[in-house]
């Protein structure tokens, strides 16, 4: 089973930028899929976007493009996503998780990043 | 791109079934055989319990089954556990290449 390992919970404030990680613990990280999804405190799961790794063809959700980047360094199995300057309505604890090449389901999720922006 | 339409909440007694609802439109959940569902315990994170539609991953209990007509799929929960308290989401596949995640269900096992 693939294990997804996420970066520490971070604490910013407003207009800081920041990168979080997930790194997977398979070689088969290029010929899958990483996700991901935002929950906000007490809320549901909000898909952002998926990567590729494979060759870092990325696709996001219409209401999370150009807020913010999902990349991967696939030499250490890695995916990030970052933000330029942070907002406080981005506080919320964000995963990540492995879409398989075949199938379009999540099947291994990360631990979780929480994320609390506040001035 | 709206979030499918999930109940907050349903309760059942110990042995009872239950069934979560999640409808979408002809461009999600109608148009495509890949609904999953996702159970969320509280502070952790969230673990697939059935894909494409019907399909139940290993180790997942048989009294999880997945079912879709038109642009609703359901979750069913057999024989009721307090175990089975925890959030449900269903996902699915878009026209657009992304995925939409339903509001969410809490189950609460009376």
């Amino acid at each position: 089973e693939v294990r997804l390992v996420q970066s520490g919970a971070e604490v910013k404030q407003p207009g800081e930028p920041l990168k979080i990680s997930c790194e997977a613990s398979t070689d088969s990280f290029t010929t899958s899929y990483i996700a991901w999804v935002r929950q906000m405190p007490g809320k549901g799961l909000e898909w952002m976007g998926i990567i590729y790794p494979g060759d870092s063809h990325t696709t996001y959700s219409p209401s999370f493009l150009g807020q913010v980047t999902i990349s991967a360094d696939k030499s250490i199995s890695t995916a990030y996503l970052q933000w330029r300057s942070l907002k406080a309505s981005d506080t919320g604890m964000y995963f990540c998780a492995r879409r398989p090449m075949i199938g379009k389901w999540f099947g291994s999720w990360g631990q979780g990043t929480l994320v609390s922006v506040s001035s | 791109q709206s979030a499918l339409t999930q109940p907050a909440s349903v309760s059942g007694s110990p042995g009872q079934s239950i069934t979560i609802s999640c409808t979408g439109t002809n461009n999600d959940v109608g148009g495509y055989e890949y609904v999953s569902w996702y159970q969320q315990y509280p502070g952790r994170a969230p673990t697939l319990i059935i894909y494409d539609v019907t399909k139940r991953p290993s180790g997942v209990s048989s009294r999880f089954s997945g079912s879709k007509s038109g642009s609703t799929a359901s979750l069913t929960i057999a024989g009721l556990q307090a175990e089975d308290e925890a959030a449900y989401y269903c996902a699915s596949y878009t026209i657009s290449t992304t995925w939409v995640f339903g509001g969410g269900t809490k189950l609460t096992v009376l």
